[in-house]
């Protein structure tokens, strides 16, 4: 799987965007990239995933740059139950491997 | 909640013991999972079901010991643990390769 690099922590405002970066520079055509987050001592959680297109839920957005080489996961509105470690992986298509790094811990502060 | 359940979710052990970890998942998945998160590290993928068939075993020692009955159900057997093997054992499951949905965690400690 192709490594990803991520701020290793990040603060933002309660009620702002908050904007998460990662690098994907070595991902391949057939890769995914999936973003999860954990709160302290809980399962991660899914928020959203893409191959190339921008794609957004009710969680978050995730814009992915037309070369794929990066993307940005964006909170529209950061709550304090936003503050977790947030994971972006890149995972091989039809792969079960879902390879976990160390996350960018986000805390938002009121 | 997830459709992903897991007990005990806290589990206190000596290296001696035998003790099982369960997972159960009600999302109609086929494929399911065990992580182990030790403290500081990231998540490390221990096995992978799919259709009660182990696919992926990395590497883990036999003290570790997973059993899939169904595609419901996951367990994962415990004996003669070490205090290193204390962690947040995590258990997920997926539709085929699809997105993968996680459980809350057995916070277990070795004594």
């Amino acid at each position: 799987d192709a490594k990803t690099t991520q701020p290793p922590s990040m603060d933002c405002a309660e009620g702002r965007a908050a904007n998460l970066p990662c690098n994907h520079s070595t991902i391949s055509g057939n890769e995914y990239v999936y973003w999860y987050r954990q709160i302290h001592s809980q399962g991660p959680q899914y928020i959203i995933h893409g191959l190339k297109n921008n794609e957004t839920n009710e969680m978050a957005s995730l814009i992915i740059t037309e070369d794929r080489k990066s993307s940005t996961l964006i909170l529209p509105h950061a709550t304090l139950r936003d503050t977790a470690v947030y994971y972006c992986i890149v995972r091989v298509a039809h792969d079960y491997k879902l390879s976990f790094g160390a996350g960018t811990t986000v805390t938002v502060r009121a | 909640e997830t459709g992903v359940t897991q007990t005990p979710r806290h589990l206190v052990m000596g290296m001696t013991n035998k003790k099982s970890l369960k997972c159960e998942q009600h999302l109609g998945h086929n494929a399911m999972y065990w992580y182990k998160q030790s403290a500081k590290k990231p998540l490390e993928l221990m096995f992978v079901y799919n259709f009660k068939e182990q696919t992926e075993n990395n590497s883990v020692p036999s003290r570790f010991s997973p059993e899939c009955p169904n595609s419901s159900h996951l367990f994962l057997h415990l004996h003669t643990l070490q205090p290193e093997d204390s962690a947040l054992y995590l258990c997920a499951s997926s539709y085929g390769t699809d997105t993968q949905y996680f459980g809350p965690g057995t916070r277990l400690t070795v004594l």
